[in-house]
């Protein structure tokens, strides 16, 4: 079974900074790996898909890379904000129906 | 664009009542997935079902049942409550070949 690590499990940063989360997984055998925003008391959002040929994906202050044979995932949020407080999951997937999710990294930036 | 509404949000439950929890998605996408999520544990799959008229069991089906009568709706009906399926639901599903979720807002179920 695949088992997704994601480091910090919490993290404070002022804001503007930049910061990288970490997931790791154990079988590296993916399909894709996506990372998600979830809320408070909310469903999980999909920020960024990366494909198992793909190095990274970018989608506006968000870069998400994948080095599929270490079996890690990064995470890059540029010049954070407040609104980007919030719990975020990685999530590799290795069948049709395999998707398997870490227990997050709970984000605060502080204003 | 309402995308997959789930019901209820919330519902507190007497153990050994049974409960269907309702998800329904208007992205006509073909495949749907409940998963449950607790403290310290992540997400887990519960069901899942790649079409209409098909179903699968995920990582937890113990206790739990699901049917795909059309693309629309995938229920989860959970027979006779016990209180370790106290849990936030999550329904979800993907249409795009990359496999992309999209996710419901949750139904918290508490089992008393």
């Amino acid at each position: 079974k695949q088992e997704v690590t994601q480091i910090p499990a919490a993290l404070s940063v002022p804001e503007g900074e930049n910061l990288v989360l970490n997931c790791s997984f154990t079988d590296s055998a993916i399909y894709n790996l996506q990372w998600f925003r979830q809320d408070p008391g909310k469903g999980l959002t999909s920020l960024l898909l990366i494909q198992s040929s793909q190095r990274e994906q970018t989608s506006g202050r968000l870069n998400a890379s994948l080095d599929k044979s270490s079996g890690r995932s990064t995470l890059y949020i540029a010049a954070s904000q407040p609104g980007d407080s919030a719990t975020y999951l990685c999530a590799p997937q290795t069948g049709a129906n395999n998707l398997f999710f870490g227990t997050g990294t709970r984000l605060t930036v502080i204003p | 664009t309402a995308g997959i509404t789930q019901a209820p949000t919330s519902q507190i439950l007497a153990a050994g009542r049974s409960m269907t929890l309702r998800c329904t998605q208007d992205m006509r996408h073909n495949a749907m997935y409940w998963y449950r999520q607790d403290l310290g544990l992540g997400l887990r799959l519960i069901h899942y079902s790649n079409t209409a008229g098909t179903t699968g069991k995920g990582e937890v089906p113990d206790g739990y049942s699901v049917s795909r009568a059309n693309t629309d709706d995938f229920p989860l009906t959970l027979a006779s409550a016990v209180p370790s399926q106290t849990s936030v639901y999550f329904c979800a599903s993907s249409g795009s070949r990359n496999g992309e979720l999209f996710f419901g807002e949750g139904s918290r179920l508490t089992v008393l």
